[in-house]
Formats: C-alpha cells, sequence, structure tokens
C-alpha cells in the first residue's frame, strides 16, 4: 500500500451493519497476512491472520478473504459496534521474514 | 490490556538528554521489535531482535541504540535526539524461530522532544 500524506482513507458504517474493509498488497511472492486493529492512543492489536494456502479465514465477528490472483486481502465485520470504531491495517510478509510490509491503513467510523 | 508492557507511556526530553525507553513481555517470545509510529502513518520498522541479538537494523541514527539484556526485556537509548524523532514509539514481540507469525504491539511511548 502507499500513503496517502496526511489523511487516511475513511470509511463510515451504520452501527449494526457490516464493514468491509479493503487492501491490496505489493508482494506476490508474500505468503502471511495480517490484519490490526488500532484505537486512538494504543497500540496495533493482533486481529486475525491468514497464510497463502487458505483464501478465507474466520475469526469471531471478523472474516478475512484473500484473493492471490489480484493480489487483494479484505475484512468483513459482522454487525459493526461502536468499539469497532479504529484505524485498520494489513500487512504482508514472508513467511520466513520478520519485516511485514504495511498498507496505508483505513479509519473505520461508525454512524449512531 | 496488552501483554506488552511499555514505560514511560509519554516522555518529553531535550535535544541535549540521555532517556531509555523500556519494554517487557512474558509471553515466552524470542524475537522482539522497536518501531517507530508517526501521526496517521504505518508503524517503521527500526529493529529486530531474535534470542537476545541484534537481527535486523533498518539503517537506524546512531542516537538510537537498542539493547536486549535478557529474552524478556528491550530498551531503546536515546541521546542527542532531533525534534523530528518525535513520534510514537512501539514495541512488539512474536514466537520464536523466523517470521510468519503475528507481533503482538505494546500501547507504545509518546516522545516528545523540544
Amino acid at each position: 500500500g502507499e500513503s496517502v500524506g496526511l489523511h487516511l482513507p475513511t470509511l463510515s458504517v451504520q452501527e449494526g451493519d457490516n464493514s468491509i474493509i479493503n487492501c491490496a498488497y505489493s508482494n506476490s511472492a508474500s505468503d502471511y497476512f495480517i490484519w490490526y486493529k488500532q484505537e486512538s492512543g494504543k497500540g496495533p492489536q493482533f486481529i486475525i491472520d491468514i497464510r497463502s494456502n487458505m483464501d478465507k479465514r474466520q475469526g469471531q465477528r471478523v472474516t478475512v478473504l484473500l484473493n492471490k490472483t489480484v493480489k487483494h486481502l479484505s475484512l468483513q465485520i459482522a454487525a459493526t459496534q461502536p468499539g469497532d470504531s479504529a484505524v485498520y491495517f494489513c500487512a504482508e510478509t514472508l513467511d520466513s521474514n520478520y519485516q511485514l510490509i504495511w498498507g496505508a491503513g483505513t479509519k473505520l467510523i461508525i454512524k449512531p | 490490556d496488552t501483554e506488552v508492557t511499555q514505560t514511560p507511556k509519554h516522555l518529553v526530553m531535550g535535544m541535549t538528554n540521555k532517556k531509555s525507553l523500556k519494554c517487557e513481555q512474558h509471553m515466552g517470545h524470542r524475537a522482539m521489535y522497536w518501531y517507530k509510529q508517526k501521526a496517521k502513518k504505518p508503524p517503521e520498522l527500526m529493529f529486530v531482535y531474535s534470542y537476545e541479538k541484534l537481527s535486523i537494523n533498518e539503517s537506524v541514527p546512531s542516537r538510537f541504540s537498542p539493547e536486549c539484556p535478557n529474552s524478556s526485556l528491550l530498551n531503546l537509548h536515546l541521546h542527542a535526539l532531533q525534534p523530528e524523532d518525535s513520534a510514537l514509539y512501539l514495541c512488539a514481540s512474536s514466537r520464536p524461530g523466523r517470521g510468519g507469525q503475528p507481533q503482538h504491539f505494546g500501547d507504545g511511548t509518546r516522545l516528545s522532544i523540544l
């Protein structure tokens, strides 16, 4: 992902609706992908991960989808709640590598 | 509450001061990381320690000096910092061995350089 300067991409969602946050990753050789949630004043919090031998993985209220053909990753949050308000980052890496390649981040805003 | 603890939460220092940031984890992780994060940007990797040995230094200026005294602790010593070094400094840890494991982050130290 590329930085968009001082303004993060923003997604506004009605409380109770589903949210879909998208990420285009850069390296076709990447084989491990992670989603993080960062609330204001806190560090990134691990949400869910997926390896390249899978195309879907589900957690509690979250689902990650991986489309290797178009190098696309998405995070779906079911029944969005006010506590889901945060910046969401995708990250990719090689399984043998400590270095994460981060997306620019998406700010999720929940409308009451 | 996170399982990676960072102290202090906030730090204000002058350009001639020497200070240290501290990080502690008790998850048995043997890889530990320092990141720098500016507002509205993703974290930038600074250093990686693997089994208490410096594994990666992302061309960080020498005014930042990391130290890993044992498998649970990670320090970042600061000296003669510049105003542009003001940022959130994050520590993270992950399972031993190679990558492909989630990194778990602390809540960071908010550093302001006067």
